[in-house]
């Protein structure tokens, strides 16, 4: 079983719509990034998370340390919006889920 | 500030030849990653280090070697190169987890490996 579990692994949706994306860890933590790429491009960093939540423009990002459980909204979703988003958590090396690819249709 | 800097950009390699990856990065960052992407599996750790003069082996260490003489440079070499290993190579750096508020990944644009 992988330390990091993202669901779903695809998710289409059209435009508007508001999105879910999930990550379970089985680890000890001392913290959560979630990470946008392109097809084709690099590495963004969106949120890093010990606690709570945290909000940048339509990005929400939660964590639930007792649950081991965070969660990645999209509110308003637009076809820019389509990439892998990718959860991580800090032990003491970095440790990837496999991703959640996302696609927006107008 | 020009953040985590990957050189070279792409490269082809023959099997049994060698080379070194560079990462550099401007952020005073203890922390430093190499990563190597593969289609459908994700980002794999392949070693990474906590400071200057300190290595450690991460998921799939077989076949490279690293070395963090400077806190700025993260090396990864591969010393007889397989096919096996063509693939998306990311370095990343951070500070200290949980020691610094609102420190995120910074990360590389990628090495784009192919060994025939």
């Amino acid at each position: 079983k992988n330390e990091v579990e993202q669901s779903p692994q695809n998710l289409t949706a059209q435009e508007g719509e508001f999105i879910t994306i999930n990550c379970s860890y089985s680890v000890g933590i001392s913290a959560l990034h979630w990470l946008q790429q392109h097809p084709g491009g690099g590495i963004v960093s969106l949120f890093m998370l010990s606690s709570g939540k945290k909000k940048h423009g339509r990005l929400i990002a939660t964590i639930n340390i007792q649950e081991k459980h965070s969660s990645l909204h999209i509110t308003a979703s637009h076809p820019r919006d389509s990439a892998v988003y990718i959860c991580a958590v800090n032990t003491d090396k970095l440790i990837f889920g496999t991703g959640t690819r996302l696609q927006v249709f107008p | 500030n020009a953040g985590v800097t990957q050189t070279p950009k792409f490269r082809v390699l023959k099997t049994g030849q060698s080379m070194t990856l560079l990462c550099a990065q401007d952020m005073n960052h203890e922390y430093m990653y190499w990563y190597r992407q593969d289609p459908g599996m994700g980002l794999r750790l392949i070693h990474y280090s906590v400071g200057e003069g300190t290595t450690a082996k991460g998921e799939v260490p077989d076949g490279y070697n690293v070395s963090r003489l400077k806190k700025q440079n993260f090396l990864l070499g591969l010393e007889s190169a397989a096919p096996s290993q063509t693939s998306v190579y990311f370095c990343a750096s951070s500070h200290i987890p949980g020691q610094v508020l609102n420190s995120p990944l910074h990360f590389g644009n990628g090495t784009r490996l192919t060994v025939t």
